[in-house]
C-alpha cells in the first residue's frame, strides 16, 4: 500500500541556517505530494504542494520538488528563522476519486537565534 | 471567513465510556474527513464523508463511527473508549472530492483523553 517515509528529527538549527528535511514515499500510481506544517497547540497548515512529477510547490520560502524517479519531495529553505520552529508533515494523496491523506511520521524542527 | 470549527477543544473520558466530536466545514465544502494523531506521530485516516455518504474508511475498529448532517457539518463518535483512544483528532474539509476542490484545511481539533 501506499505509505510516507520522512527523517527522524528533531532538528535543529541555527537562525539563517538551511534547512532539508527528506521525504520518500511509496505509491501506486500518481499521487499527489504535500507538505503541511503544524505549530505548537494548533491543527495542520498546507505549506505546499504538487500534483505532478517535476512540479515544484513553494510557499513562504519554503520549496519542495515532486520527483519520481527517485520517489522523494524533500522540503527546503535557504534560511531559517524562529518562527520556522514547528513540525513538519509530508503526505500523500493516492490517484483516485478519494480526499484520503496518508502522512509520515513527522519531523520536528528547532532553530535557534 | 470562518476556518474549520470543531468542538469541544479538550475532553476527559473513562474507559469504557462513549464520545462524541463535532466539526463544522468551511462554508460551501461538502466533504469532512476525521484523522486520529497520537502523540508523536503522523494523523491516520479515520473516514471521509462527502455530500452525507460515506467515501472512505481508514483501519479503524467499529467502534469508530460517524456521519454528515445535511448542513454537512459532522460527528465523529467513538464507543466503549480504551486508552489508546487519547489522541487529537482533527477533521478536515474539502469542496469536493478531485482536482483543486479536493485541497483539504483542518481544524484545529480535539484533544481526547481516556483515563
Amino acid at each position: 500500500g501506499n505509505s510516507v517515509t520522512q527523517m527522524e528529527g528533531p532538528v535543529t538549527l541555527s537562525e539563517e541556517a538551511f534547512l532539508t528535511i527528506n521525504c520518500t514515499y511509496t505509491a501506486t500510481g500518481y499521487p499527489s505530494l504535500f507538505w503541511y506544517v503544524q505549530y505548537p497547540g494548533e491543527g495542520l497548515q498546507l505549506l505546499l504542494k504538487a500534483t505532478k512529477a517535476d512540479d515544484k510547490g513553494s510557499n513562504k520560502g519554503f520549496e519542495a520538488t515532486y520527483r519520481k524517479e527517485t520517489t522523494s519531495f524533500h522540503l527546503e529553505k535557504g534560511s531559517v528563522q524562529v518562527s520556522d520552529s514547528a513540525v513538519y508533515f509530508c503526505a500523500l494523496r493516492g490517484s483516485g476519486n478519494t480526499g484520503k491523506l496518508i502522512f509520515g511520521q513527522g519531523t520536528t524542527l528547532q532553530v535557534k537565534p | 471567513d470562518a476556518g474549520v470549527t470543531q468542538s469541544p477543544t479538550h475532553l476527559i473520558k473513562t474507559r469504557g465510556q462513549h464520545v462524541t466530536l463535532r466539526c463544522s466545514p468551511i462554508s460551501g465544502h461538502k466533504s469532512v474527513s476525521w484523522y486520529q494523531q497520537v502523540l508523536g506521530q503522523g494523523p491516520q485516516f479515520i473516514f471521509q464523508y462527502y455530500e452525507k455518504e460515506e467515501r472512505g474508511r481508514g483501519n479503524f475498529p467499529d467502534r469508530f463511527s460517524a456521519r454528515q448532517f445535511p448542513n454537512y457539518s459532522s460527528e465523529l463518535n467513538v464507543n466503549a473508549l480504551l486508552l489508546g483512544d487519547s489522541a487529537l483528532y482533527l477533521c478536515a474539509s474539502s469542496g469536493g472530492l478531485a482536482g483543486v476542490s479536493y485541497e483539504q484545511y483542518f481544524g484545529p481539533g480535539t484533544r481526547l483523553t481516556v483515563t
